[in-house]
């Protein structure tokens, strides 16, 4: 069974601090995701990567970068944290082009 | 892009009957089509899926439609049980770069 860990299930954080957030998948997965979610607004797409060192934008990537090192880690990075940054944070790998989504637990990142 | 639409955001059903959850897409590039169930305060997952070469699929209580002429695809649960309370995920996936593109979701309630 495919496991995507989410290094921290509650984090909270000021305004203005630098913010990572990991995911590690164990099934040498080569697609990667960052979704955000939000009441009422479904899962929205921040970053992805097809491979190591490849990062593509996705519908919503303002305040938001990525590093993938490694092809089981995919880290999210808040460069200057702010309030409306406050919301769930879901990684997600697949085997492949059209196979499904498998998602860690989540992070529920809260800036004050 | 792809846009998603999802409907409805709410529903309510009796223990026993039938629910359905309908979306629409755009892109007609889009050939994947999962469904993702989320239970309180769980990860997103997989409960069905259907690609664009079938016209439905089924798994015990569970079915998927698909109409690739309308652009739109369904979610038919049957004989309904209060484990079936979630928040329902349709997604359409293989128009732009393979990316999934989320509906708003449907938060399910079954009355015992």
């Amino acid at each position: 069974d495919v496991k995507v860990t989410q290094s921290s299930r509650y984090l909270v954080k000021r305004t203005g601090e630098k913010v990572f957030l990991e995911c590690v998948q164990d099934m040498d997965h080569e697609n990667m995701f960052w979704y955000r979610q939000d009441p009422g607004l479904g899962l929205r797409l921040i970053y992805f990567s097809y491979d190591v060192k490849m990062k593509e934008k996705g519908d919503i990537p303002e305040g938001y970068s990525v590093s993938r090192e490694k092809k089981e880690r995919f880290s999210l990075i808040l460069e200057s944290a702010s309030t409306n940054q406050t919301s769930m944070y879901l990684c997600a790998s697949r085997e492949g082009y059209n196979s499904p989504l498998h998602f860690g637990n989540g992070t529920r990142l809260t800036v004050t | 892009g792809e846009n998603v639409e999802q409907h409805p955001s709410t529903l309510s059903v009796q223990e026993g009957d039938s629910a359905v959850i309908k979306c629409t897409y755009s892109d007609s590039a889009s050939n994947y089509f999962p469904w993702y169930k989320q239970e309180l305060g769980k990860r997103p997952q997989l409960i069905i899926d259907i690609r664009s070469n079938v016209g439905e699929k089924k798994d015990q209580r569970i079915a998927v439609t698909l109409n690739k002429t309308a652009k739109h695809f369904s979610l038919h649960i049957t004989e309904t049980q209060p484990e079936d309370s979630a928040v329902y995920f349709c997604a359409a996936m293989g128009g732009n770069a393979g990316k999934s593109t989320f509906g708003d979701g449907t938060t399910l309630t079954v009355k015992p």
